[in-house]
């Protein structure tokens, strides 16, 4: 079974560029997360879906921060307009949901905003 | 204010030795804890997790887990230089919700 998968593994864009990031999770499951990781703030929490609707909006992130679930199979975390500070790794992770249950991380996305 | 906090942020220890690694959430809605293990470079993988009150041991490790204090605690016997990661700590919180804390960089020296 494929795991997550997650595209571009690297991107560089200047400040005030769009950039989309793209994810696909395992195939069947049903909760997708996006986080980012920072050596400073460690794991954060962006955005979280459960069957394609949007649970969590990702707080402090959502003014230009937003993720989508165009179907069960694909997501997008788009940030617009991108600032240095957005340089991060941006982890996709899935799983079947209901709690209690483990994460599948995808191989992340290195995001350079210079 | 983060919400799952683990100790210490970084340990030594030789090629042999004990390490014991830290986390308590401050959220009293979480249910579930887990523990993952991230390679320099890799992403993260779940490494064990723990639901009730008490200890869980698979191989060299052993988890606790004291649900009236939301505190939980890995511990890696007989360490091996391989063991040398991020260690994470994940919460749900309600509506399954995970959130993650900053790690513990955990350095064995062979």
């Amino acid at each position: 079974d494929a795991g997550v998968t997650q595209t571009p593994r690297h991107e560089v864009a200047e400040k005030g560029q769009t950039i989309i990031l793209k994810c696909e999770p395992v195939s069947g499951h049903n909760d997708l997360f996006w986080y980012r990781q920072t050596k400073i703030q460690g794991l954060e929490l962006l955005s979280y879906f459960r069957s394609k609707s949007l649970m969590e909006d990702g707080g402090a992130f959502k003014d230009r921060f937003k993720a989508e679930m165009l179907n069960s199979s694909f997501s997008t975390l788009k940030i617009q307009p991108t600032e240095p500070k957005d340089s991060a790794v941006y982890l996709c992770a899935s799983s079947t949901g209901g709690g209690a249950e483990t994460l599948y991380f995808g191989s992340g996305t290195r995001l350079t905003v210079l | 204010q983060q919400k799952v906090q683990q100790s210490p942020e970084s340990l030594i220890v030789p090629e042999g030795g004990m390490a014991s690694l830290n986390c308590t959430s401050s959220d009293r809605n979480v249910d579930y804890f887990w523990w993952y293990r991230q390679h320099s470079g890799k992403s993260p993988k779940m490494l064990m997790s723990i639901f009730s009150n008490g200890e869980k041991e698979e191989g060299r490790f052993t988890v606790h887990l004291n649900k009236a204090s939301l505190h939980t605690s890995l511990h890696i016997r007989d360490s091996q230089p391989s063991d040398s990661a991020l260690y994470l700590c994940a919460a749900d919180t309600n509506a399954y919700k995970v959130i993650f804390g900053k790690g513990t960089h955990l350095h064995v020296l062979p």
